[in-house]
């Protein structure tokens, strides 16, 4: 069974310009999370996507969107990129069965704002 | 609102050592709890995953134990390797969705 696979690994933009990651969850994992990881703040929760819906949302300014699509691909999205937006970007994908719910990592995304 | 503090921040120690790492955590109303690794620059690797109901689970020279009641778990490494050298994160599971909160991690160097 493939893993989480994010896309690109590396990624290098400009102040103000936008971007847009791409994660692939496992397959059945309807729920998809993803988090920004700095020396400073270390792991924070950006958003969870369920069946296409945005379920849960973390402390993160507008200019942080995510969808997802029928096929449980996600994407995220940032606007007007500021230099401190530079972060790791992980995504998570995670299912629930028993009560119980595990999550999976993708290897992540890493994200220099020039 | 869930809270996550792992201690120590950083260890170093000689091959062959066990090793304790500790997370507490605020709200005990969780699911169950995920200890994760993470090399450097790279994703989490899932090492165990523990269940509200359970106060143990083992992997190989991995043992994690949870005391819900007190909010606390730590995970126990038997004769440490180099390979072991790593960032270990726990994050424990409060609702039916996928949302983790994550403390700052215990950063180990296990020297040769």
């Amino acid at each position: 069974k493939a893993g989480v696979t994010q896309t690109p690994r590396y990624l290098i933009k400009t102040r103000g310009q936008q971007v847009t990651l791409s994660c692939s969850p496992i397959s059945g994992h309807r729920s998809v999370s993803w988090y920004q990881q700095t020396p400073g703040q270390g792991l924070q929760f950006l958003f969870e996507y369920f069946s296409e819906t945005q379920r849960n949302k973390g402390n993160f300014p507008g200019r942080f969107s995510g969808r997802q699509f029928s096929n449980s691909r996600s994407e995220m999205n940032v606007s007007t990129l500021e230099l401190g937006d530079s972060a790791l970007y992980l995504c998570a994908s995670s299912y629930r069965t028993g009560g119980i719910t595990e999550a999976f990592f993708g290897q992540g995304t890493r994200l220099t704002v020039v | 609102k869930q809270e996550v503090t792992q201690i120590p921040a950083a260890l170093s120690v000689p091959e062959g050592e066990n090793l304790v790492l500790n997370c507490s955590f605020t709200d005990s109303a969780i699911y169950n709890l995920q200890w994760f690794r993470q090399d450097p620059g790279k994703g989490l690797t899932s090492l165990l995953l523990i269940q509200s109901s359970q106060r143990e689970q083992t992997s190989g020279r991995l043992n994690a134990s949870l005391d819900k009641s007190s909010g606390r778990s730590t995970l126990y490494i038997a004769a440490s390797q180099p390979g072991d050298s790593a960032t270990y994160l726990c994050a424990p599971c409060s609702g039916n969705t996928g949302k983790l909160i994550f403390g700052q991690g215990t950063t180990l160097q296990v020297k040769p």
